[in-house]
């Protein structure tokens, strides 16, 4: 049973370009969720999204950034015009149900370099 | 709203000697809590959870946490450190009826000194 699949593990993008991120979940599981890191700092939460929906988004920069989780398909997020300041790693995770108490399975993350 | 505080940026101990990571939290409502290991480069990997049922949690690799709520704490230990422990560790925190909203701490580094 493969686990949270991401690509690229690695992406670079000048600045004003384009970034597309790609997520599958974990067989069976029907709800992603996308997470920023910052070097030095834990993982802040963007956007939760179950098949053809986004249920929370929250903590998704409201210009510039798009996800979307298809009904075939991965989940992706979108970043356009990147800046700078969106160099992090990009975390995606699952899990089975969003009841209390399951946790969330992660996958290796999309570093993202801005130059 | 709920939030969790790593009191500890970095934990440096000796191979063979216990390891202490702590963690306090802040919730309105039953909260679920959990442990996650980042090695270098990789995911997260879940290390245990608690979700009110026993107040101690044995996890993988030997680690084991305590949900205080009295103290509001979930420490996460080791009885002795191996050198593969040397990681990031998370503690997170989420409310029991939605777990689409956790909080992560800020983290703590560990090193395992040979």
């Amino acid at each position: 049973n493969a686990g949270v699949m991401q690509n690229p593990r690695h992406l670079v993008r000048r600045r004003g370009q384009e970034a597309r991120l790609r997520c599958s979940p974990m067989k069976g599981h029907s709800h992603v969720y996308w997470y920023r890191q910052l070097p030095e700092e834990g993982l802040k939460f963007m956007v939760y999204l179950q098949k053809e929906n986004i249920i929370d988004e929250s903590g998704m920069p409201k210009e510039r950034f798009s996800a979307e989780f298809p009904k075939e398909g991965p989940s992706i997020l979108r970043i356009q015009q990147v800046v700078r300041g969106d160099s992090a790693a990009y975390f995606c995770a699952s899990s089975p149900t969003a009841q209390g108490g399951y946790e969330q399975y992660f996958g290796p993350g999309t570093r993202l370099t801005v130059t | 709203a709920q939030s969790v505080t790593q009191l500890d940026s970095h934990v440096s101990v000796s191979e063979g000697t216990p390891v202490l990571l702590r963690c306090n939290y802040s919730s309105s409502y039953s909260p679920s809590l959990f442990w996650y290991v980042q090695h270098p480069n990789k995911g997260l990997q879940l290390l245990l959870k608690y979700t009110s049922a026993a107040t101690l949690v044995k996890g993988i690799n030997g680690f084991e946490a305590e949900f205080k709520k009295s103290e509001t704490s979930f420490h996460l230990t080791k009885p002795s450190a191996h050198m593969s422990d040397a990681a990031e560790y998370f503690c997170v925190v989420s409310v029991a009826y939605n777990n689409n909203d956790m909080r992560f701490g800020a983290g703590t580094r560990l090193t395992v000194k040979p």
